[in-house]
């Protein structure tokens, strides 16, 4: 399987905590994407980071990405109850294909 | 960010039937679009990638001849699933990339749920 893995599967956590997400791929990529996606809708795209750098922050996301052990990670700090989505990595190799990693369930209780 | 619309959000047809769904860039050309598959609680699988003008490439496992695609526009790609039956029932997602500048990364549709009966 070209799939990569994540985890946790799922995360349950208090708003105000932060949540963070593993994500772990198989082969060389160009970059690697986080995606977040409420039940039954489409995709939207948080955050994109390039294979020669190692961090990048947007708002309250951070992400890290280390290519000798082909894994990122994402944290989402002082989470919100509106965060409660499905998160999902996506590495992008030739001819921009997306390999999408299976995905973290997040539940933010308020 | 960029606009990418699926019509119809949701279809339900008969087993045998075909259903076509499409996939528009609303402000800008998408000189690729991306069709990709989604099972209940399960991950993305890409299905195939479409080109303006050229026949799609298909991953494989996919059958080219039941799922067809379609990308007469810089605009539109449209996926046809033809002689439906249940298991093809899932959540089609299609995404559109430009060709450089901002529209370079993968914008995505809000997808089509298919049930089929």
């Amino acid at each position: 399987s070209q799939q990569g893995e994540e985890d946790p599967q799922a995360l349950s956590i208090q708003e105000g905590e932060n949540a963070t997400m593993n994500c772990s791929y198989k082969t060389s990529i160009n970059n690697l994407q986080w995606y977040r996606q409420n039940s039954g809708r489409g995709l939207v795209h948080l955050i994109l980071i390039r294979s020669n750098e190692r961090e990048k922050h947007s708002g309250r996301l951070r992400v890290t990405l280390d290519t000798s052990k082909k894994s990122s990670s994402l944290l989402i700090t002082a989470s919100r109850a509106a965060d409660t989505a499905s998160y999902f990595c996506a590495g992008e190799t030739s001819g921009s294909r997306l390999t999408f990693g299976e995905g973290t369930q997040l539940t933010v209780n308020p | 960010g960029a606009v990418v619309s699926q019509h119809p959000s949701r279809v339900i047809c008969k087993s045998g039937t075909s259903v076509k769904i499409e996939c528009r860039s609303l402000d800008f050309q998408a000189t690729t679009m991306f069709w990709y598959r989604q099972f209940p609680k399960q991950s993305l699988m890409l299905m195939a990638t479409s080109n303006e003008g050229s026949k799609a490439t298909y991953e494989q496992g996919v059958e080219k001849d039941k799922f067809l695609i379609n990308h007469a526009s810089l605009t539109l790609s449209t996926l046809t699933v033809t002689s439906a039956h249940p298991e093809d029932s899932s959540f089609y997602i299609c995404s559109a990339r430009g060709s450089g500048g901002a529209y370079n990364e993968q914008f995505f549709g809000p997808g089509t749920r298919l049930t089929v009966l």
